[in-house]
């Protein structure tokens, strides 16, 4: 089975802090996505990977930055963290473009 | 021409019930059409998926109907479990954006014993 395990199940930060969350997953994948997740929106796409050190942005990358340096891991960087960037945080890989996307359990951040 | 467009945010089902969820999409291009079950404290796992060459695939009690000429696609679930109370997402991948995931809101459904 494919695991993607990102490191914390919960983080509470300061505005203007630099936040970093990271991602892990454990079956070569190609592909790896960063999602945050708000209730009645849906997954909305932060940044995407589809190679080491390739970074693609997503539908809403503002305020967010990326880094693969290895193809298991890829970490969200919150430059200078806002109230308004509190939310639900996936991690997600694939084996390929159109394949199915598997999910880490979240990091839920609060920005206090 | 990118948004998905799910409904209702919200279902409650009595157990043994059929729980039905709709999709609809405006972007023709759109070739891959997965639906996704979260349960509370975790994330996302593909349940199950379609492309538009077909018009309805089922597995086990899911079953999605597809609807190409009217851009609609849904999912069913008969005979609803107490354990199929999760979130839904539906979403279509767009060969044209580096085949991105584009999501519907959610369906929160609730299957009462």
């Amino acid at each position: 089975d494919v695991k993607v395990t990102q490191s914390s199940r919960y983080l509470v930060k300061r505005t203007g802090e630099k936040v970093f969350l990271e991602c892990v997953q454990d079956m070569d994948h190609e592909n790896m996505f960063w999602y945050r997740q708000d209730p009645g929106l849906g997954l909305r796409l932060i940044y995407f990977s589809y190679d080491v050190k390739m970074k693609e942005k997503g539908d809403i990358p503002e305020g967010y930055s990326v880094s693969r340096e290895k193809k298991e891991r890829f970490s969200l960087i919150l430059e200078s963290a806002s109230t308004n960037q509190t939310s639900m945080y996936l991690c997600a890989s694939s084996l390929g473009t159109d394949q199915p996307q598997h999910f880490g359990d979240g990091t839920r951040l609060s920005i206090l | 021409q990118q948004q998905v467009k799910q409904s209702p945010q919200s279902l409650i089902v009595q157990k043994g019930g059929i729980s039905i969820i709709n999709c609809a999409y405006e972007n023709t291009a759109f070739d891959y059409f997965p639906w996704y079950q979260q349960f509370p404290g975790k994330g996302p796992a593909l349940l199950i998926a379609i492309r538009p060459d077909v018009s309805e695939k089922k597995e086990g009690r899911f079953t999605i109907s597809f609807n190409k000429s009217a851009k609609q696609f849904s999912l069913h679930i008969m005979d609803s479990q107490p354990g199929d109370s999760a979130t839904y997402f539906c979403a279509a991948s767009n060969p044209d954006s580096n085949y991105q995931l584009i999501w519907g809101a959610g369906t929160k459904l609730i299957i009462k014993p």
